[in-house]
């Protein structure tokens, strides 16, 4: 199993630009999770969901989307890059019996210009 | 308003030696704690866990201890390894809860000397 696969690894972006952050797992797992990590805050929840067709938001969801369509994916779409929005990306996943275990992405570093 | 921290940012100890990297929390409804890894360039990964009715847990090479009265718990690591460097993170919420209760300390960098 690969477990949680996040694409692009690295992403420069000018202010203004969108796009969308992918996250894949092949674990099954029903919850998944965005976090956004910045050096001395730790690691921030963004959106997450309990399973396909249901979001719901975190602590920090301003200026980001979330949807999901099937179990397996979870993307995160930026819709107009700010520099604060500069940070490491990690999607995680987890199972309902297990729920606060989760399985992280090596994250995705967004650099917004 | 909830949180959950760190003592210390940064601990550097001796190979061999014992670690001890320590955590408060401050919701005192939280009945579940969970401590993870991040090694450089990655994701965190779960190390151990623990519920609140227990004081201590045991795993491979780590202890965790929740004490509860004064809503602190540490990650003890015996015979630390330079394969231990990396960052700890403590997390709290509510067991069987969803990802929206599960809150993170800002993390504790471990630097191990040979």
């Amino acid at each position: 199993n690969a477990g949680v696969t996040q694409t692009p690894k690295f992403q420069v972006l000018k202010t203004g630009q969108s796009m969308t952050l992918q996250c894949a797992q092949d674990m099954n797992h029903e919850y998944m999770s965005w976090y956004r990590q910045d050096p001395g805050m730790g690691l921030r929840l963004i959106h997450y969901s309990v399973g396909a067709g249901i979001t719901d938001q975190g602590e920090v969801p301003n200026g980001y989307n979330v949807s999901r369509s099937t179990t397996e994916d979870f993307p995160l779409r930026l819709l107009s890059a700010a520099p604060s929005q500069t940070s490491v990306y990690f999607c995680a996943s987890s199972s309902p019996d297990s729920s606060l275990l989760l399985h992280f992405g090596n994250g995705t570093r967004l650099t917004v210009t | 308003g909830e949180s959950v921290g760190l003592h210390l940012p940064t601990l550097s100890v001796q190979e061999g030696d014992n670690s001890i990297i320590n955590c408060a929390y401050s919701n005192s409804a939280s009945d579940y704690f969970i401590w993870y890894k991040q090694e450089s360039g990655k994701g965190p990964q779960f190390i151990i866990d623990i519920r609140s009715n227990m004081d201590k847990r045991q795993g491979q090479r780590v202890t965790v201890l929740l004490n509860k009265t004064v809503k602190h718990l540490s990650l003890q690591i015996a015979a630390t390894q330079p394969g231990d460097s990396a960052v700890y993170f403590c997390a709290g919420g509510y067991y069987g809860g969803s990802q929206g209760n599960l809150i993170f300390g800002k993390g504790t960098k471990l630097s191990v000397k040979p």
